[in-house]
């Protein structure tokens, strides 16, 4: 079946503007992921969602940092007022609900800021 | 808290030659482990898991790891390395009632030679 898909797949923009990236998580997958890839940070986790819920959101940089997830489906990161260090990988994963269950993840949207 | 390290950001081995990649975690509660690999270009694939059964995991691509508990190491293995074999390679931890948010290590990069 379709994997975990995201858009777009690079986003450049300037700094200062307000960007939007998509996650299409796998369909009946209930807990969905976002993760940041940068050069400086590694790996690592913003924020989780449970349904529509997000009971985890330790991992968001800063409040310009917002996400979303609706009918329990689609999420969207939302990052305003963008700058330089935002410039990361941006990763979705999406998993059953069960705490073993495996994450799959999307192929990322690269954010340039200039 | 909860990390990883893993020993070795880069490691380069010869056509044929044991791979040996390096993973210790820290963790106050029983951890569940993981490898993924990411190829350029590609989102993260799940190598294998622990997840509190058997102590030794065969994955995908004839990969394997052993959780040891009074070394905190889940090192992963693969007896002889292919040329396809080259990517990066994430140890990760989750615990239970963290919401299997993935903690990562740095990554290890596998460069194979003929």
């Amino acid at each position: 079946g379709a994997g975990v898909s995201q858009s777009p797949s690079n986003k450049v923009t300037e700094k200062g503007k307000d960007v939007e990236l998509r996650c299409d998580p796998i369909s009946g997958h209930t807990a969905l992921y976002w993760y940041r890839q940068s050069l400086g940070q590694g790996l690592e986790f913003l924020i989780y969602f449970q349904g529509n819920s997000a009971p985890d959101k330790s991992g968001l940089p800063s409040d310009r940092f917002s996400a979303e997830r609706t009918g329990g489906s689609v999420s969207t990161l939302t990052i305003q007022r963008t700058q330089q260090e935002d410039s990361a990988v941006y990763l979705c994963a999406s998993s059953l609900f069960t705490v073993t269950d495996t994450q799959y993840f999307g192929p990322g949207t690269r954010l340039t800021v200039l | 808290a909860q990390s990883v390290t893993q020993l070795g950001s880069h490691v380069s081995v010869s056509e044929g030659a044991l791979v040996l990649l390096r993973c210790n975690y820290s963790s106050s509660v029983p951890p569940y482990l993981f490898w993924y690999v990411q190829y350029p270009n590609q989102g993260l694939q799940l190598l294998l898991k622990y997840t509190s059964a058997a102590t030794l995991v065969k994955g995908i691509n004839d990969f394997e790891a052993e959780f040891k508990k009074s070394e905190t190491s889940f090192h992963l293995t693969k007896p002889s390395a292919h040329m396809s074999d080259a990517a990066e390679y994430f140890c990760a931890v989750s615990f239970p009632g963290g919401y299997n948010k993935l903690i990562f290590g740095a990554g290890t990069r596998l460069a194979v030679h003929p």
